[in-house]
């Protein structure tokens, strides 16, 4: 079973509305983070914002928030006002609890790519 | 400044070569990873290592090796390279997390990537 599932391959939003990008998760641990990423066409990973498990609000970076919906394991990305410089893939990913120490991994959803309209 | 780096950008090489691919950050991070990403963007961890383990994807070959000189450095090796190699490798390091501490929000910093193409 996928850990992470992006079920929106591509989006459009207009220059200056608001978009959401979905993400839901599967996990038995109780304690986890969850991230998102974006990768423009040049290629770089940039981290966008976290969520931990734990927390009670939900996460705000900028013009990111995240909506987390713990009951339903989701982890959904809200982008106010979107930019053309905004046109990008955007990955959702999750760090699991694991018992074999710090190195602690991420597991990627396949992403959406996202594109900005004038 | 860079915070982690990656050499080279592109990596053309036929078929049966092998190859390195470097990766070097200056953040005083613990952790090193490698991931692949496919052609249609999927991005799967092949290798977690700090000082003390190192953490290989099972379903990794073992045609690929990583070997870290220091705790700056997490070079990857790959052995008789096969067409399907071809993808693009992300180097990525965080700071460790000490194993009782739940979930942290100290994100991985990853590299520019390694467009590697196996003719």
């Amino acid at each position: 079973a996928q850990k992470i599932t992006q079920t929106q391959p591509g989006m459009f939003v207009q220059e200056k509305e608001a978009v959401t990008l979905d993400c839901t998760y599967d996990t038995s641990d109780p304690s986890y983070g969850l991230f998102w990423y974006k990768q423009p066409s040049s290629g770089e990973m940039i981290f966008l914002i976290y969520q931990g498990s734990y927390d009670q609000q939900n996460a705000t970076e900028g013009r990111y928030s995240l909506n987390f919906q713990k009951a339903r394991k989701s982890a959904n990305l809200v982008i106010s006002a979107s930019q053309l410089g905004d046109s990008a893939m955007y990955f959702c990913a999750m760090r699991e609890v694991i018992s074999s120490g710090s190195a602690r991994q991420l597991t990627f959803g396949s992403g959406t790519q996202l594109t900005v309209l004038p | 400044d860079t915070a982690v780096s990656q050499t080279p950008k592109y990596l053309v090489t036929q078929m049966g070569n092998d190859k390195s691919i470097k990766c070097e950050q200056n953040l005083g991070h613990d952790t090193m990873y490698w991931y692949k990403q496919d052609s249609k963007k999927f991005l799967k961890i092949m290798f977690s290592y700090n000082n003390k383990e190192l953490i290989i994807n099972e379903t990794v070959p073992n045609r690929f090796s990583p070997k870290s000189p220091d705790k700056a450095h997490l070079n990857l090796h790959i052995n008789s390279l096969e067409l399907g190699d071809s993808a693009v490798y992300f180097c990525a390091s965080s700071q460790a997390i000490p194993s009782w501490e739940g979930p942290s929000s100290y994100e991985q910093y990853f590299g520019p990537g390694t467009r590697l193409t196996v003719t």
